[in-house]
């Protein structure tokens, strides 16, 4: 079964430090791993996935994200956080076997403020 | 490039009441999704299809839910009738091949009474 945790439901952080959403999955075999982003009455918005290759992926807006095979994290990062960054994060699974069907697995989401 | 066109919405029906959803998906794209995501929880996919064929409904409430893309561009999600619990946003996503990243539209908000 493929599952993710994202076990913050809200991170504040200040304007100018540096920001991290944590997430932990869990798959059969080798993950896809994506960041999704949603700001209020919009859709989910794409920030990067890892597919495979180098563990740091870059992402829109400045965001990164470090693939931990032995830890099974996937954790959102940015070195230094704007106001406009204020959103719900999502992160999601998908195994890399599954053919066919492409059925993402979303965490509950993480609530970032970034505090001016 | 134009994004995920979804409509309406807003929806405010009474329970036992049908609703249908609209989804237009990025021009070219061949795979289309539907996700009903519950306030407090991330998305959960109910549907797949692949131009016109269905790949993944296991997770489709198929006694009151169905779908269909009959031309392999636009879809509608239909419930009848509707419960108390469907009150969700329901999102449509498109790829452009099965295994490709997915885009979002903004989803439409459904408030059953």
């Amino acid at each position: 079964a493929q599952s993710v945790a994202q076990p913050e439901d809200q991170v504040n952080v200040a304007e100018g430090n540096p920001l991290t959403v944590k997430c932990t999955y869990s798959v059969s075999g080798n993950p896809y791993l994506f960041w999704y982003v949603q700001y209020p009455n919009r859709g989910l918005q794409f920030l990067l996935k890892y597919i495979t290759g180098d563990n740091l992926v870059k992402g829109s807006y400045g965001f990164e994200a470090e693939f931990n095979k032995s830890q099974t994290s996937f954790h959102l990062k940015k070195p230094s956080a704007l106001v406009s960054d204020s959103a719900l994060y999502f992160c999601a699974v998908r195994a890399s076997l599954q053919t066919g069907a492409n059925n993402l697995f979303f965490g509950t989401g993480t609530r970032l403020t970034v505090i001016p | 490039e134009a994004g995920v066109a979804q409509s309406p919405r807003y929806k405010i029906i009474e329970k036992r009441q049908s609703v249908a959803f609209w989804c237009n998906p990025i021009s070219g794209h061949a795979t289309l999704y539907w996700y009903q995501q519950i306030l407090g929880q991330g998305p959960k996919l109910l549907i797949q299809f692949q131009n016109n064929g269905v790949v993944d409904d296991s997770q489709l409430p198929k006694d009151r839910f169905s779908a269909e893309r009959l031309k392999g561009v636009d879809s509608t999600l239909k419930i009848q009738p509707a419960k108390l619990e469907d009150s969700a946003v329901y999102l449509c996503a498109s790829s452009s091949g099965s295994q490709e990243t997915q885009y979002f539209g903004p989803g439409t908000r459904l408030l059953v009474l």
